[in-house]
């Protein structure tokens, strides 16, 4: 099957700062790579989808200044959480479209905003 | 509001009991897929189905894609603690990039 990483797996900060999480397609190359925020015992929602080489796509509601997404490689997506609030503690999955309408998901990482 | 509608959103059932969840929409779908997700984890593909119609195994698990392709099921048979988790359907769209994921089924099995 394959195979999705993301990094860090949790990361505890202070409000203000900025967080950045990678999300990498370890053994296909992805075009398209999406962002997810899931709250407890609830399903995923789409943050937005990340296109190599070009903008990403947002979903309505969610601040692209807030959340910085950059898609630089067929293999690498980041996703940085400017000026971190305790509201932005979540759990942020990526996932990687390989082919069809298939998306295999990371580990997700957990997001804790002091 | 959410394209994909399961059902029960929440199940608990005693290990070796038989279950089904039920994934529903107005809306026709070109691809189906099933996940399990772990608490802390990741969503993990199960199945992908494309015809209407469409019947697969895999071991204790048959999912089935509605003739209309509007909606699936998911059964499990003799259901073990290890079947424990959330249970996502998610729909995918002709010429839509993204997939629509369904409200999620919660599934416990007590040993």
């Amino acid at each position: 099957g394959a195979v999705v990483s993301q990094h860090p797996s949790r990361v505890i900060c202070k409000s203000g700062t900025s967080v950045k999480i990678e999300c990498r397609s370890l053994d296909f190359q992805a075009t398209t790579m999406f962002w997810y925020r899931q709250f407890p015992k609830k399903s995923l929602m789409l943050m937005a989808t990340s296109n190599e080489g070009s903008k990403a796509t947002y979903e309505q509601g969610v601040e692209k200044d807030k959340f910085l997404i950059n898609h630089a490689s067929l293999t690498l997506s980041t996703l940085t959480v400017t000026s971190a609030h305790p509201e932005d503690s979540s759990f942020y999955i990526c996932s990687a479209k390989r082919s069809y309408n298939e998306q295999f998901f990371g580990p997700g990482t957990r997001l804790t905003v002091l | 509001t959410q394209l994909l509608e399961q059902s029960p959103q929440f199940l608990s059932i005693q290990e070796g009991e038989n279950l089904t969840v039920y994934c529903n929409s107005s809306s026709v779908f070109s691809s189906l897929q099933w996940y399990r997700q772990e608490p802390g984890e990741g969503p993990v593909l199960l199945v992908t189905v494309v015809t209407g119609g469409e019947v697969k195994k895999l071991k204790r698990l048959t999912f089935q894609f509605g003739d209309a392709r509007k909606d699936s099921s998911l059964h499990i048979t003799a259901a073990q603690p290890g079947d424990t988790g959330l249970y996502l359907c998610a729909g995918g769209k002709t010429g839509a990039n993204n997939l629509f994921f369904g409200t999620g089924t919660r599934l416990t099995v007590i040993p």
